[in-house]
């Protein structure tokens, strides 16, 4: 059973920068698994942020940047905001099947 | 605009088939790399991926879950019928419908519907 870790919890200032990363229990993660990442608020379906290790969507502001990093992906938030408070999913693709990460829980404090 | 709603029953009893339909618009599943997924939410809990299905028919399932899960489509209705048998308390959660296009993987997801299992 392929398991797909994150930090279960992070906390960052108003306008401070925090890297979440997503690892996979096969080993490093490259973008040949297209990691993403997803925003999840209380009550609200997700809704995308990055595809593809690093490409944004349209709607997905500046400061969330995707990466590899140390044999992981990363969503790193820039200049954070109030509203950034919330749950980020990292989703892995393992040639046909899907696997999210347990979820970082975020809070802005 | 691209949009997906869930649709069926909120409350379901242990043993019996669950049947849930996604009724899509603004694409087209006859589109190549076109496909819809399930995904479904324990209250509390983190997301867990149940099945694709594809332009071409193609169909993929969690493997924890593949025995209990048949996923169709309704191509001519815009709908994605998910079914899954032999249902548990522990499969209470929101499910939830999400499109596909190539690496867009899940870029626009439906609300969601909370189904509940109890006798």
């Amino acid at each position: 059973q392929t398991v797909v870790i994150q930090e279960p919890s992070l906390t960052v200032s108003p306008g401070g920068t925090v890297t979440l990363t997503c690892a996979s229990s096969t080993g490093a993660v490259t973008s040949g698994y297209f990691p993403n990442w997803f925003q999840q608020r209380p009550g609200l379906a997700p809704r995308a942020l990055i595809y593809s290790t690093r490409h944004r969507y349209s709607w997905t502001p500046a400061r969330f940047s995707g990466s590899l990093l140390g044999g992981k992906a990363a969503l790193t938030l820039s200049g954070v905001q109030p509203e950034d408070e919330a749950e980020y999913y990292c989703l892995l693709y393992y040639g046909g099947a899907v696997v999210f990460g347990g979820g970082t829980k975020l809070t802005v404090l | 605009q691209i949009t997906l709603k869930e649709s069926g029953p909120t409350l379901v009893k242990p043993t019996q088939t669950l049947t849930l339909t996604c009724t899509f618009s603004g694409f087209s599943l006859s589109t190549s790399g076109v496909a819809v997924g399930w995904i479904r939410q324990p209250p509390g809990k983190a997301l867990e991926w149940l099945a694709l299905i594809y332009w071409n028919d193609d169909e993929r399932y969690s493997p924890s879950l593949q025995s209990r899960l048949t996923v169709t489509k309704v191509t001519s209705k815009n709908q994605v019928v998910l079914t899954m048998t032999n249902m548990d308390p522990v499969d209470t959660a929101t499910y939830f419908c999400a499109h596909r296009h190539e690496a867009w993987l899940f870029d626009v997801w439906g609300q969601g519907t909370l189904v509940t299992v109890s006798s």
